[in-house]
């Protein structure tokens, strides 16, 4: 089975602190995603990655940043957390080719609180 | 205007019960569509995706309407399980699976 794995699942941090939330996919994936997924509002794009080394913005970059130095990972970072960054985080990767919801994977996501 | 809109409800509904959730969607130049499942505090699920034919799985169908720039989800016969939310989610064209959600449409079965 695809894994996308999220390694901190709930997360509790003070306004001003630098995070980082990490994500691992096991199927060799060329694209990686970062979500954000707020009440009422969906899944936003933060930030995606179609190549080792290469991102891209997605609709909502502001105070994030990510990075990608192996094909495996994508880590997302908080400069510095601020209150109105509590959300919960999804990491996704998909296959190119077709774009098809078939070849999304979601990791379990990452319960951000910031105080 | 939200690019892909859908009723936040929630739907309370009988089991065995069937009913229908719609959404639209504002960039003519999206390219595929899909229903994804999430259950509370978990990840999305594709649940099926959405051909212009329309297309059935089980007691799921889903319909698009290009024209209209509209999509809708009926479910049948409806199950405790059933009770999540539904996403409605379409891509554009341009490649990497760029995806754009729609922010979910409760549903509760009871008993």
């Amino acid at each position: 089975d695809v894994k996308v794995t999220q390694s901190s699942r709930y997360l509790v941090k003070r306004t001003g602190e630098k995070v980082f939330l990490e994500c691992v996919q096991d199927m060799d994936h060329e694209n990686m995603f970062w979500y954000r997924q707020d009440p009422g509002l969906g899944l936003r794009l933060i930030y995606f990655s179609y190549d080792v080394k290469m991102k891209e913005k997605g609709d909502i970059p502001e105070g994030y940043s990510v990075s990608r130095e192996k094909k495996e990972r994508f880590s997302l970072i908080l400069e510095s957390a601020s209150t109105n960054q509590t959300s919960m985080y999804l990491c996704a990767s998909s296959t190119n080719g077709w774009a098809g919801g078939n070849t999304i994977y979601f990791g379990e996501g990452s319960w951000l609180t910031v105080v | 205007r939200k690019e892909v809109e859908q009723d936040p409800g929630p739907f309370n509904v009988p089991e065995g019960a069937t009913v229908a959730f719609n959404c639209t969607y504002s960039n003519s130049a999206s390219q595929s569509f899909f229903w994804y499942r999430q259950d509370c505090r978990k990840e999305p699920k594709l649940l099926m995706s959405v051909y212009s034919s329309g297309n059935e799985d089980g007691r799921f169908t889903a319909q698009l309407n290009r024209a209209s720039q509209y999509i809708s989800l009926l479910i049948r016969d409806s199950k405790l399980s059933d009770s999540a939310t539904y996403l409605c989610v379409v891509s554009l064209s341009g490649g990497y699976n760029k995806l754009i959600f729609g922010a979910g449409t409760r549903l509760a079965v009871h008993p």
